[in-house]
Order: structure tokens, then C-alpha cells, then sequence
């Protein structure tokens, strides 16, 4: 069966600090990946997604940055955190082209607190 | 920009009583709408993936509704129970260029008082 495994579960970073996030996927090949996060009160809002090895779309303009640098791996980082940045961001994915009709798949998420 | 959007943002209801709760999507370019069930400390759980106007899908005692046409999906509870407190999220996904993103509603947050 498929699992997915998202790192650290909680971490505290001061501003200007640099950040990694780690998700893997375990049981599947050539998965969709994504990165999305929560900001408090809001809904789940998507930063990035990935097809393929090194194939990333970024969603929206901002701090942070992704990269897929093995199949069932997906990074999201950040050189300089700033206070915005809080929130809880989850990895999650989905079976890849040909399986569009299939759920995705969420990690248990990491709760990032920029002091 | 795709705009999803849930009512009620929450809802309280008593153990028993059956609620339910709308989710609004565009009707053009519909590919498929997804629910997911939300719990406080857990992760996201998928309840339905609905693809076809009219379709209807059960799962113990929440079902789905979907309108492709008029751009909207109902999610049922029947018979809540404290268990099934969590935050209701719908997500749309349009085929064509934005192939495997979803666009998520704010959710429902659900209360079931014992």
C-alpha cells in the first residue's frame, strides 16, 4: 500500500532563517506531488505541484521555493523565513497521468511558527 | 482564479440530528469535484472523487450530491455523531491546463454536540 511521510511535524524558525521540509512517498511511482499551506483562518491554498522529476509549477509568487529531485521526493525550501511564512503546510499526491479521477493523498502536515 | 465556495463556514448540530452543507464551483470546464474530510490532529481523508452531473455517491451515512451544470455539490450527514466533527473541504479540479491542480473551498467546520 502507498504512504507518505512528511518531516519535521512541528519546527520553530526565526525570521531570516533558512528552511527544508521533507515529504516522501513510498508504494508508488511517478505520483503527482503537491505542497500546499494553511494560513490561519484560510483555506488550504496550493504553492506548488509537480509531474515529474525536476518538473515544478509554483502557484503563487512568494518566499519559498520546491524542488523534486527523486521521484517520490518533493522539498519545499526557503533561503530567508519571513513572519508570513507561519502556517501549516501539508505535501500530499496523487496517482500520475491517467489517474485523473483519483483522490489525493495528504501527509500529516508541518506546523511552522516564524518568531 | 478559480472560486470555491462552502456554506455554512460552520455549523453546530446535536448527536442524531442530519445536517448538510453546499459547496459552489464554476460550471464551466468541470472535470471533477472532490470532498474530504478534515479531523483536528489528522490529515485530510478523501471521502468522494464526483465526475458525472447527477451523481450521487454513499458512504455509511454521508452521501454526495454533484450539478456540474449549475456549479454545485451537497455533502449529507445523517444521524450525526460526535465523530464526525471535523472540517469539510471541497476541492474542484478543471481539466485542460491546470491538469492535477485542485482548488479548495474555506471548508465547514462541523461541531456534533453529545
Amino acid at each position: 500500500s502507498q504512504t507518505i511521510h512528511q518531516w519535521p511535524a512541528t519546527l520553530v524558525q526565526p525570521v531570516g532563517s533558512p528552511l527544508s521540509l521533507e515529504c516522501t512517498v513510498e508504494g508508488t511511482s511517478n505520483p503527482n506531488l503537491y505542497w500546499y499551506r494553511q494560513a490561519a483562518g484560510r483555506g488550504l491554498q496550493l504553492l506548488f505541484y509537480s509531474v515529474g522529476i525536476g518538473q515544478i509549477s509554483s502557484e503563487v509568487p512568494q518566499n519559498l521555493s520546491a524542488s523534486r529531485p527523486q521521484d517520490r521526493q518533493f522539498i519545499l525550501s526557503s533561503k530567508k523565513l519571513l513572519l508570513s511564512d507561519s502556517g501549516f503546510y501539508l505535501c500530499a499526491w496523487s496517482p500520475g497521468r491517467g489517474s485523473l479521477n483519483q483522490p489525493q493523498h495528504f501527509g500529516d502536515g508541518t506546523r511552522l511558527s516564524i518568531l | 482564479i478559480l472560486n470555491v465556495e462552502q456554506s455554512p463556514q460552520s455549523l453546530h448540530v446535536q448527536e442524531g440530528d442530519s445536517t448538510n452543507f453546499t459547496c459552489s464551483f464554476p460550471s464551466s470546464n468541470f472535470y471533477a469535484l472532490h470532498w474530504y474530510r478534515w479531523e483536528t490532529a489528522k490529515s485530510p481523508e478523501a471521502l468522494f472523487v464526483m465526475t458525472l452531473n447527477g451523481d450521487e455517491k454513499k458512504k455509511g451515512r454521508i452521501s454526495a450530491t454533484l450539478n456540474t451544470k449549475e456549479g454545485y455539490s451537497y455533502l449529507y450527514i445523517k444521524g450525526s455523531q460526535p465523530e464526525d466533527s471535523a472540517t469539510y473541504l471541497c476541492a474542484f479540479y478543471a481539466g485542460g491546463t491546470s491538469y492535477g491542480k485542485l482548488t479548495f473551498g474555506q471548508g465547514t467546520i462541523l461541531t456534533v454536540h453529545p
